[in-house]
């Protein structure tokens, strides 16, 4: 079946610092890979999305490549800000299959 | 309004009560879906509706009932709920189509069962 993986949080960093969040996945067929963004008290937002393989999903100065060699999907952000401290979902969307599988979602804490 | 909309966005019920959380989508969009997402666990998927229709029901209690009246609109109907079912419920929108998923969220209607 289908899985998500995420790298445990909370990841604590200091403003203007380099963002990585790991996110590998299991999948059948060919998936579609994206990012949510969840802030506090309120639902998910997708953040990137990436098709195919080799495409790059940015938005916000984060971006993530969809990497099938390695089945890998990992956000990245150049400079974070206070205002990115959230939790960030890596979810798939299989080929043919409606509902999203998410990984367990990473909690980011930017302390100015 | 626009996008996904959830009403109410907190609710507390005794295991005895029986509760409806509702969810509208603005979106134009032919598939809803129920999630539930727990403390420290990944989001799980409830249940699926495309064109109003059922079409996945992912081993849930028979206490939590989904109603779909047309595309635009969505029901979780709760009764005799247990204190484990305390999370947020969260509703989504997408487009189903041969391609990708890309699902819309609502805000979360965060549920205590007292």
């Amino acid at each position: 079946g289908n899985s998500v993986t995420q790298m445990e949080g909370p990841v604590t960093l200091s403003e203007e610092a380099f963002l990585t969040i790991n996110c590998t996945y299991t999948a059948t067929g060919y998936p579609s890979l994206f990012w949510y963004v969840q802030y506090p008290g309120e639902g998910l937002q997708l953040l990137l999305k990436a098709t195919k393989a080799d495409d790059k999903g940015s938005n916000k100065g984060f971006e993530a490549t969809y990497r099938k060699e390695t089945t890998s999907f990992h956000l990245e952000k150049g400079s974070v800000q206070v205002s990115d401290s959230a939790v960030y979902f890596c979810a798939l969307a299989d080929t043919g299959r409606r509902a999203l599988t998410f990984g367990s979602g990473t909690r980011l804490q930017v302390q100015p | 309004e626009t996008g996904v909309t959830q009403t109410p966005r907190h609710l507390v019920m005794g295991m005895t009560n029986k509760k409806s959380l509702k969810c509208e989508q603005h979106l134009g969009h032919n598939a809803m879906y129920w999630y539930k997402q727990s403390a420290k666990k990944p989001l799980e998927l409830m249940f699926v509706y495309s064109l109003e229709e059922r079409v996945e029901n992912n081993s849930v209690p028979s206490r939590f009932s989904p109603e779909c009246p047309n595309s635009s609109h969505l029901f979780l109907h709760l009764h005799t709920l247990q204190p484990e079912d305390s999370a947020l419920y969260l509703c989504a929108s997408s487009q189903a189509s041969a391609g990708y998923n890309e699902q819309f969220f609502g805000p979360g209607t965060r549920l205590t069962v007292l």
